[in-house]
């Protein structure tokens, strides 16, 4: 079972505050991810980061930037938050299988309200 | 371009009552097809994945199957706490490699007692 947690759930904030949406595993994964999703669409990658020192960019075009200072946190800050920021933000994990495709677990989301 | 297109997008059914939920895809080399369930305000929880044509894999009331082109979720006699949204996701053989899921829409599956 997946142990991947978020915080915060839920958030409410005003345009141009600067917001980190933290996520943390306990599994020792070294891959970890994160996802945009609005009501009733797609998944869509944006970031995400083979394990301590690497941050990629995903499909998703997105004004967020990530860290990976530990092999068990990977935060998201946005320096400005707008209201086209509103969103659900999901993190991920997963643990490479050199023999087949890795299972990304997820954690249970924030949703950000940019008013 | 790949893409995976999930139908249908909202199914209703009565308790007990089997059904199927279908996803098909376009990909140059499949890696893998992955299968979750999505309850509302949650994150997505893992159920199957699929790597070749013709397997199948087993949960409780749950099926997954796979072919060339598509993949279905067979429910047998659903209870209502099967109701959730159902996604599909394929890892193809992209220049970003195995990391990257391409997700469908989901079919929102309710089931009425």
């Amino acid at each position: 079972e997946a142990d991947i947690y978020q915080t915060p759930r839920y958030l409410v904030i005003g345009t141009g505050k600067k917001i980190t949406l933290e996520c943390s595993q306990t599994m020792g994964h070294d891959k970890m991810y994160w996802y945009q999703q609005d009501p009733g669409m797609e998944l869509h990658l944006i970031h995400y980061s083979y394990g301590v020192n690497s941050t990629e960019k995903g499909d998703l075009s997105s004004e967020s930037t990530v860290s990976r200072i530990r092999t068990e946190h990977f935060p998201l800050t946005l320096e400005s938050a707008r209201p086209s920021h509103t969103s659900q933000y999901l993190c991920a994990s997963s643990d490479p299988q050199a023999w087949s495709t890795d299972t990304q677990y997820f954690g249970p989301g924030t949703r950000l309200t940019v008013l | 371009e790949d893409q995976v297109t999930q139908s249908p997008e909202a199914l209703r059914l009565q308790e007990g009552e089997s059904s199927s939920l279908n996803c098909s895809y376009t990909v140059s080399g499949l890696r893998g097809l992955f299968w979750y369930r999505q309850d509302p305000g949650k994150g997505p929880e893992f159920l199957f994945t699929l790597y070749s044509a013709g397997e199948e894999k087993e949960k409780e009331r749950l099926k997954a199957t796979l072919t060339k082109k598509e993949s279905f979720l067979h429910i047998t006699a659903p209870k209502p706490e099967d109701s959730a949204t159902y996604l599909c996701a394929f890892a193809g053989n992209s220049g970003a490699g195995s990391y990257q899921l391409t997700f469908g829409k989901g079919t929102k599956l309710s089931v009425i007692p």
